[in-house]
């Protein structure tokens, strides 16, 4: 049973516009979500993340979204660049009484940003 | 700058053979994990660690171990390969709390075919 879930296995979007990349959970206890960055033949790099005390966190041309009582989060990347295309990861975590837990990884999105 | 580093980036083994993945950070994180990689899988846990010798089984530990002698070293190992093994195999450390807790910093990966 997939506790993280990305829907969209890929989106394509041309240049400029905006990427929207969506994320759903289902357990409850997860109180901080990642989305790292992945390209062929490399390790995940990560990108942004947000507690579950925020609904939204922002860096540069990447902001992440979370609706608690939907249990969804999405990213959005403005504008969209050709070097973003890669295919993207949601993760959640939960914060234990006194350390970080296990990371639980989404499916993956591919993105490719049409020139 | 922050370093995962995994022994080997490509191997092939026999079924049955024994296989030892290994995976080294030099950022003195408390936590490793290994996942494994699959198209439209993501990412999956197979096992992490929070501490020296300490071990906590993830998702899909089955056909797997692993070893935490150092608190900079963590290795998997498969202790009679099988052609469902072949994968990409990725090793990820992360601080257990303090700033930036919970975020994984990943190595390059090790792809593993079994034949």
């Amino acid at each position: 049973d997939q506790q993280v879930k990305q829907n969209s296995p890929s989106l394509s979007v041309q240049e400029g516009r905006i990427s929207i990349l969506n994320c759903d959970y289902t357990n409850s206890m997860f109180d901080y979500f990642l989305w790292y960055k992945k390209y062929p033949a490399e390790g995940p790099t990560f990108l942004i993340s947000i507690s579950s005390i925020k609904d939204k966190n922002e860096d540069g041309r990447f902001t992440v979204f979370l609706n608690k009582s939907a249990k969804h989060l999405s990213l959005h990347i403005v504008p969209s660049q050709p070097g973003d295309s890669a295919v993207y990861f949601c993760a959640a975590t939960r914060r234990g009484r006194t350390s970080y837990d296990k990371v639980i990884f989404g499916p993956g999105t591919s993105l490719s940003v049409i020139p | 700058d922050v370093k995962v580093t995994q022994s080997s980036r490509y191997l092939v083994k026999r079924t049955g053979e024994k296989v030892f993945l290994e995976c080294v950070q030099d950022m003195d994180h408390e936590n490793m994990f290994w996942y494994r990689q699959d198209p439209g899988l993501g990412l999956r846990l197979i096992y992490f660690s929070y501490d020296v010798k300490m071990k906590e089984k993830g998702d899909i530990p089955e056909g797997y171990s692993v070893s935490r002698e150092k608190k900079e070293r963590f290795s998997l190992i498969l202790e009679s390969a099988s052609t469902n093994q072949t994968s990409m195999y990725l090793c990820a450390s992360s601080l257990a709390r303090g700033r930036g807790a919970g975020e994984l910093f990943f190595g390059e990966g090790s792809r593993l075919t079994v034949l």
